[in-house]
């Protein structure tokens, strides 16, 4: 069965250096997200990505955040200064897509978990 | 705004037992309502969906949620519960107010404890 991929399944960085969180969709899916859950704290949305753009986005993805499709199988998200807050479970998510539809499920990866120091 | 409420944060059932994680939602329109189970150290896994039709939605893992329009509600359910259904179940709702192309918005979550 196919699954979302992420790497690296847990990244330590000092507080202002740049991170890369690296996802591999389902081959098929065309709409991709990214989600973040702080320990204890539900998951929450920080983008979408559709057609190599940003489909939409929350008020936690400021311009320290990112996100590319450099190629036709990686999606990341990139946070440029890191600060302490940004420690978190990053989920990347994929679904398929139809203008007129909108149940199609999201299947998640498991994770990488950013720790600030 | 959409919202989505789990009353309850943990859940202590015998195995062999009835289960019921509980879910409330708020949407303007149809709702588009989801269950995730997040077991230690992994993703979040898609347990069932309701779109639209039969109230009673069966998913995966011999899980089902009943939608309940009147009492906004969307309860995941399962008739005898097991060991190995420890773990975090997460409830979401489809953001589509606005015009939004369909983030999650999730629940808090609620840690099932499944005793033998």
């Amino acid at each position: 069965e196919p699954e979302v991929t992420q790497t690296p399944s847990h990244q330590v960085t000092q507080m202002g250096q740049e991170v890369i969180l690296r996802c591999v969709p389902i081959s098929n899916h065309l709409y991709f997200y990214w989600y973040r859950q702080i320990l204890g704290q539900k998951v929450e949305f920080l983008v979408s990505f559709y057609n190599n753009e940003i489909s939409e986005k929350s008020e936690i993805f400021d311009d320290q955040f990112s996100v590319e499709r450099p190629d036709g199988s990686n999606f990341t998200l990139k946070i440029r200064s890191t600060k302490l807050e940004d420690s978190a479970m990053y989920f990347c998510a994929s679904s398929l897509y139809r203008r007129t539809e909108r149940g199609y499920e999201q299947y998640f990866g498991p994770g990488t978990r950013l720790t600030v120091t | 705004a959409q919202s989505v409420a789990q009353p309850e944060d943990q859940v202590n059932v015998a195995e062999g037992n009835p289960l019921t994680v509980k879910c409330t939602y708020s949407v303007s329109g149809n709702p588009y309502l989801f269950w995730y189970v997040q077991y230690p150290n992994r993703g979040l896994q898609f347990l069932l969906k309701y779109i639209t039709g039969d109230n009673l939605v069966k998913g995966s893992y011999g899980f089902e949620a009943e939608f309940n329009k009147s009492q906004t509600s969307f309860h995941l359910k399962k008739p005898s519960a097991l060991v190995s259904d420890s773990a975090l179940y997460f409830c979401a709702v489809r953001d589509i107010y606005g015009g939004s192309q369909g983030n999650l918005i999730f629940g808090k979550g609620t840690k099932l404890s499944v005793k033998p």
